[in-house]
């Protein structure tokens, strides 16, 4: 799976959008990007994933980039609840030891009212 | 909809003591289930994974072992745990795209 590169931490502002950067110049044509987030001592949680268009569902949006070295997921608007560390992935995605998440460290997203 | 269990959510056993930790999906057939674990301050590491009954394969040579003796049932277990062993553990089910986990089990072996 190709290596992703997200910043340690970010601050967002309760009510305002947040947009989480990754980057992941190596990944490969059938590499989707996933996001999970990870709430204190909880199991990760999907969030959304994409292969080349930009996908939206109740949770967020996922903006790719054309040439897919990049990804942006956007919280529309933030709240407190939304505080976790926040995971970008590029894998084939499907099951067996080909479907292995490789978690980074994430993003420290700080949501402050 | 599909759910998933996972139990206990903590668990504290001394070092040498056994271990089993359950965990079952509902609303799906035949998914791939997996074992997780997140050591303090670092990434998941993938234990095992299953395609389906009986078929267990490792990651990592370990001191412990998974069983899958119904198709939503994955078991994690140790015949003597280490100290080396706690951790946070987490299952997880896998459809055709995405992995969804189960909330851990914090284990502390003392």
């Amino acid at each position: 799976d190709a290596k992703t590169t997200q910043p340690p931490s970010m601050d967002c502002a309760e009510g305002r959008a947040a947009n989480l950067p990754c980057n992941h110049s190596t990944i490969s044509g059938n590499e989707y990007v996933y996001w999970y987030r990870q709430i204190h001592s909880q199991g990760p949680q999907y969030i959304i994933h994409g292969l080349k268009n930009n996908e939206t569902n109740e949770m967020a949006s996922l903006i790719i980039t054309e040439d897919r070295k990049s990804s942006t997921l956007i919280l529309p608007h933030a709240t407190l609840r939304d505080t976790a560390v926040y995971y970008c992935i590029a894998s084939k995605g499907y099951g067996g030891s080909q479907g292995n998440l490789i978690f980074g460290k994430g993003t420290k997203l700080s949501v402050k009212p | 909809s599909q759910t998933i269990h996972q139990w206990p959510a903590t668990l504290v056993q001394p070092v040498g003591s056994p271990l089993s930790l359950e965990c079952t999906v509902e609303g799906t057939s035949n998914p791939n289930l997996y074992w997780y674990r997140q050591a303090a301050g670092r990434g998941l590491q993938l234990l095992f994974y299953s395609v389906g009954i009986g078929q267990i394969s490792s990651e990592v040579p370990q001191n412990l072992s998974a069983s899958r003796p119904q198709d939503r049932q994955f078991i994690l277990s140790s015949k003597k745990l280490l100290l080396s062993d706690s951790g946070f553990y987490l299952c997880a089910w896998s459809d055709p795209r995405v992995t969804f986990f189960g909330q851990g089990t914090r284990l502390t072996v003392v």
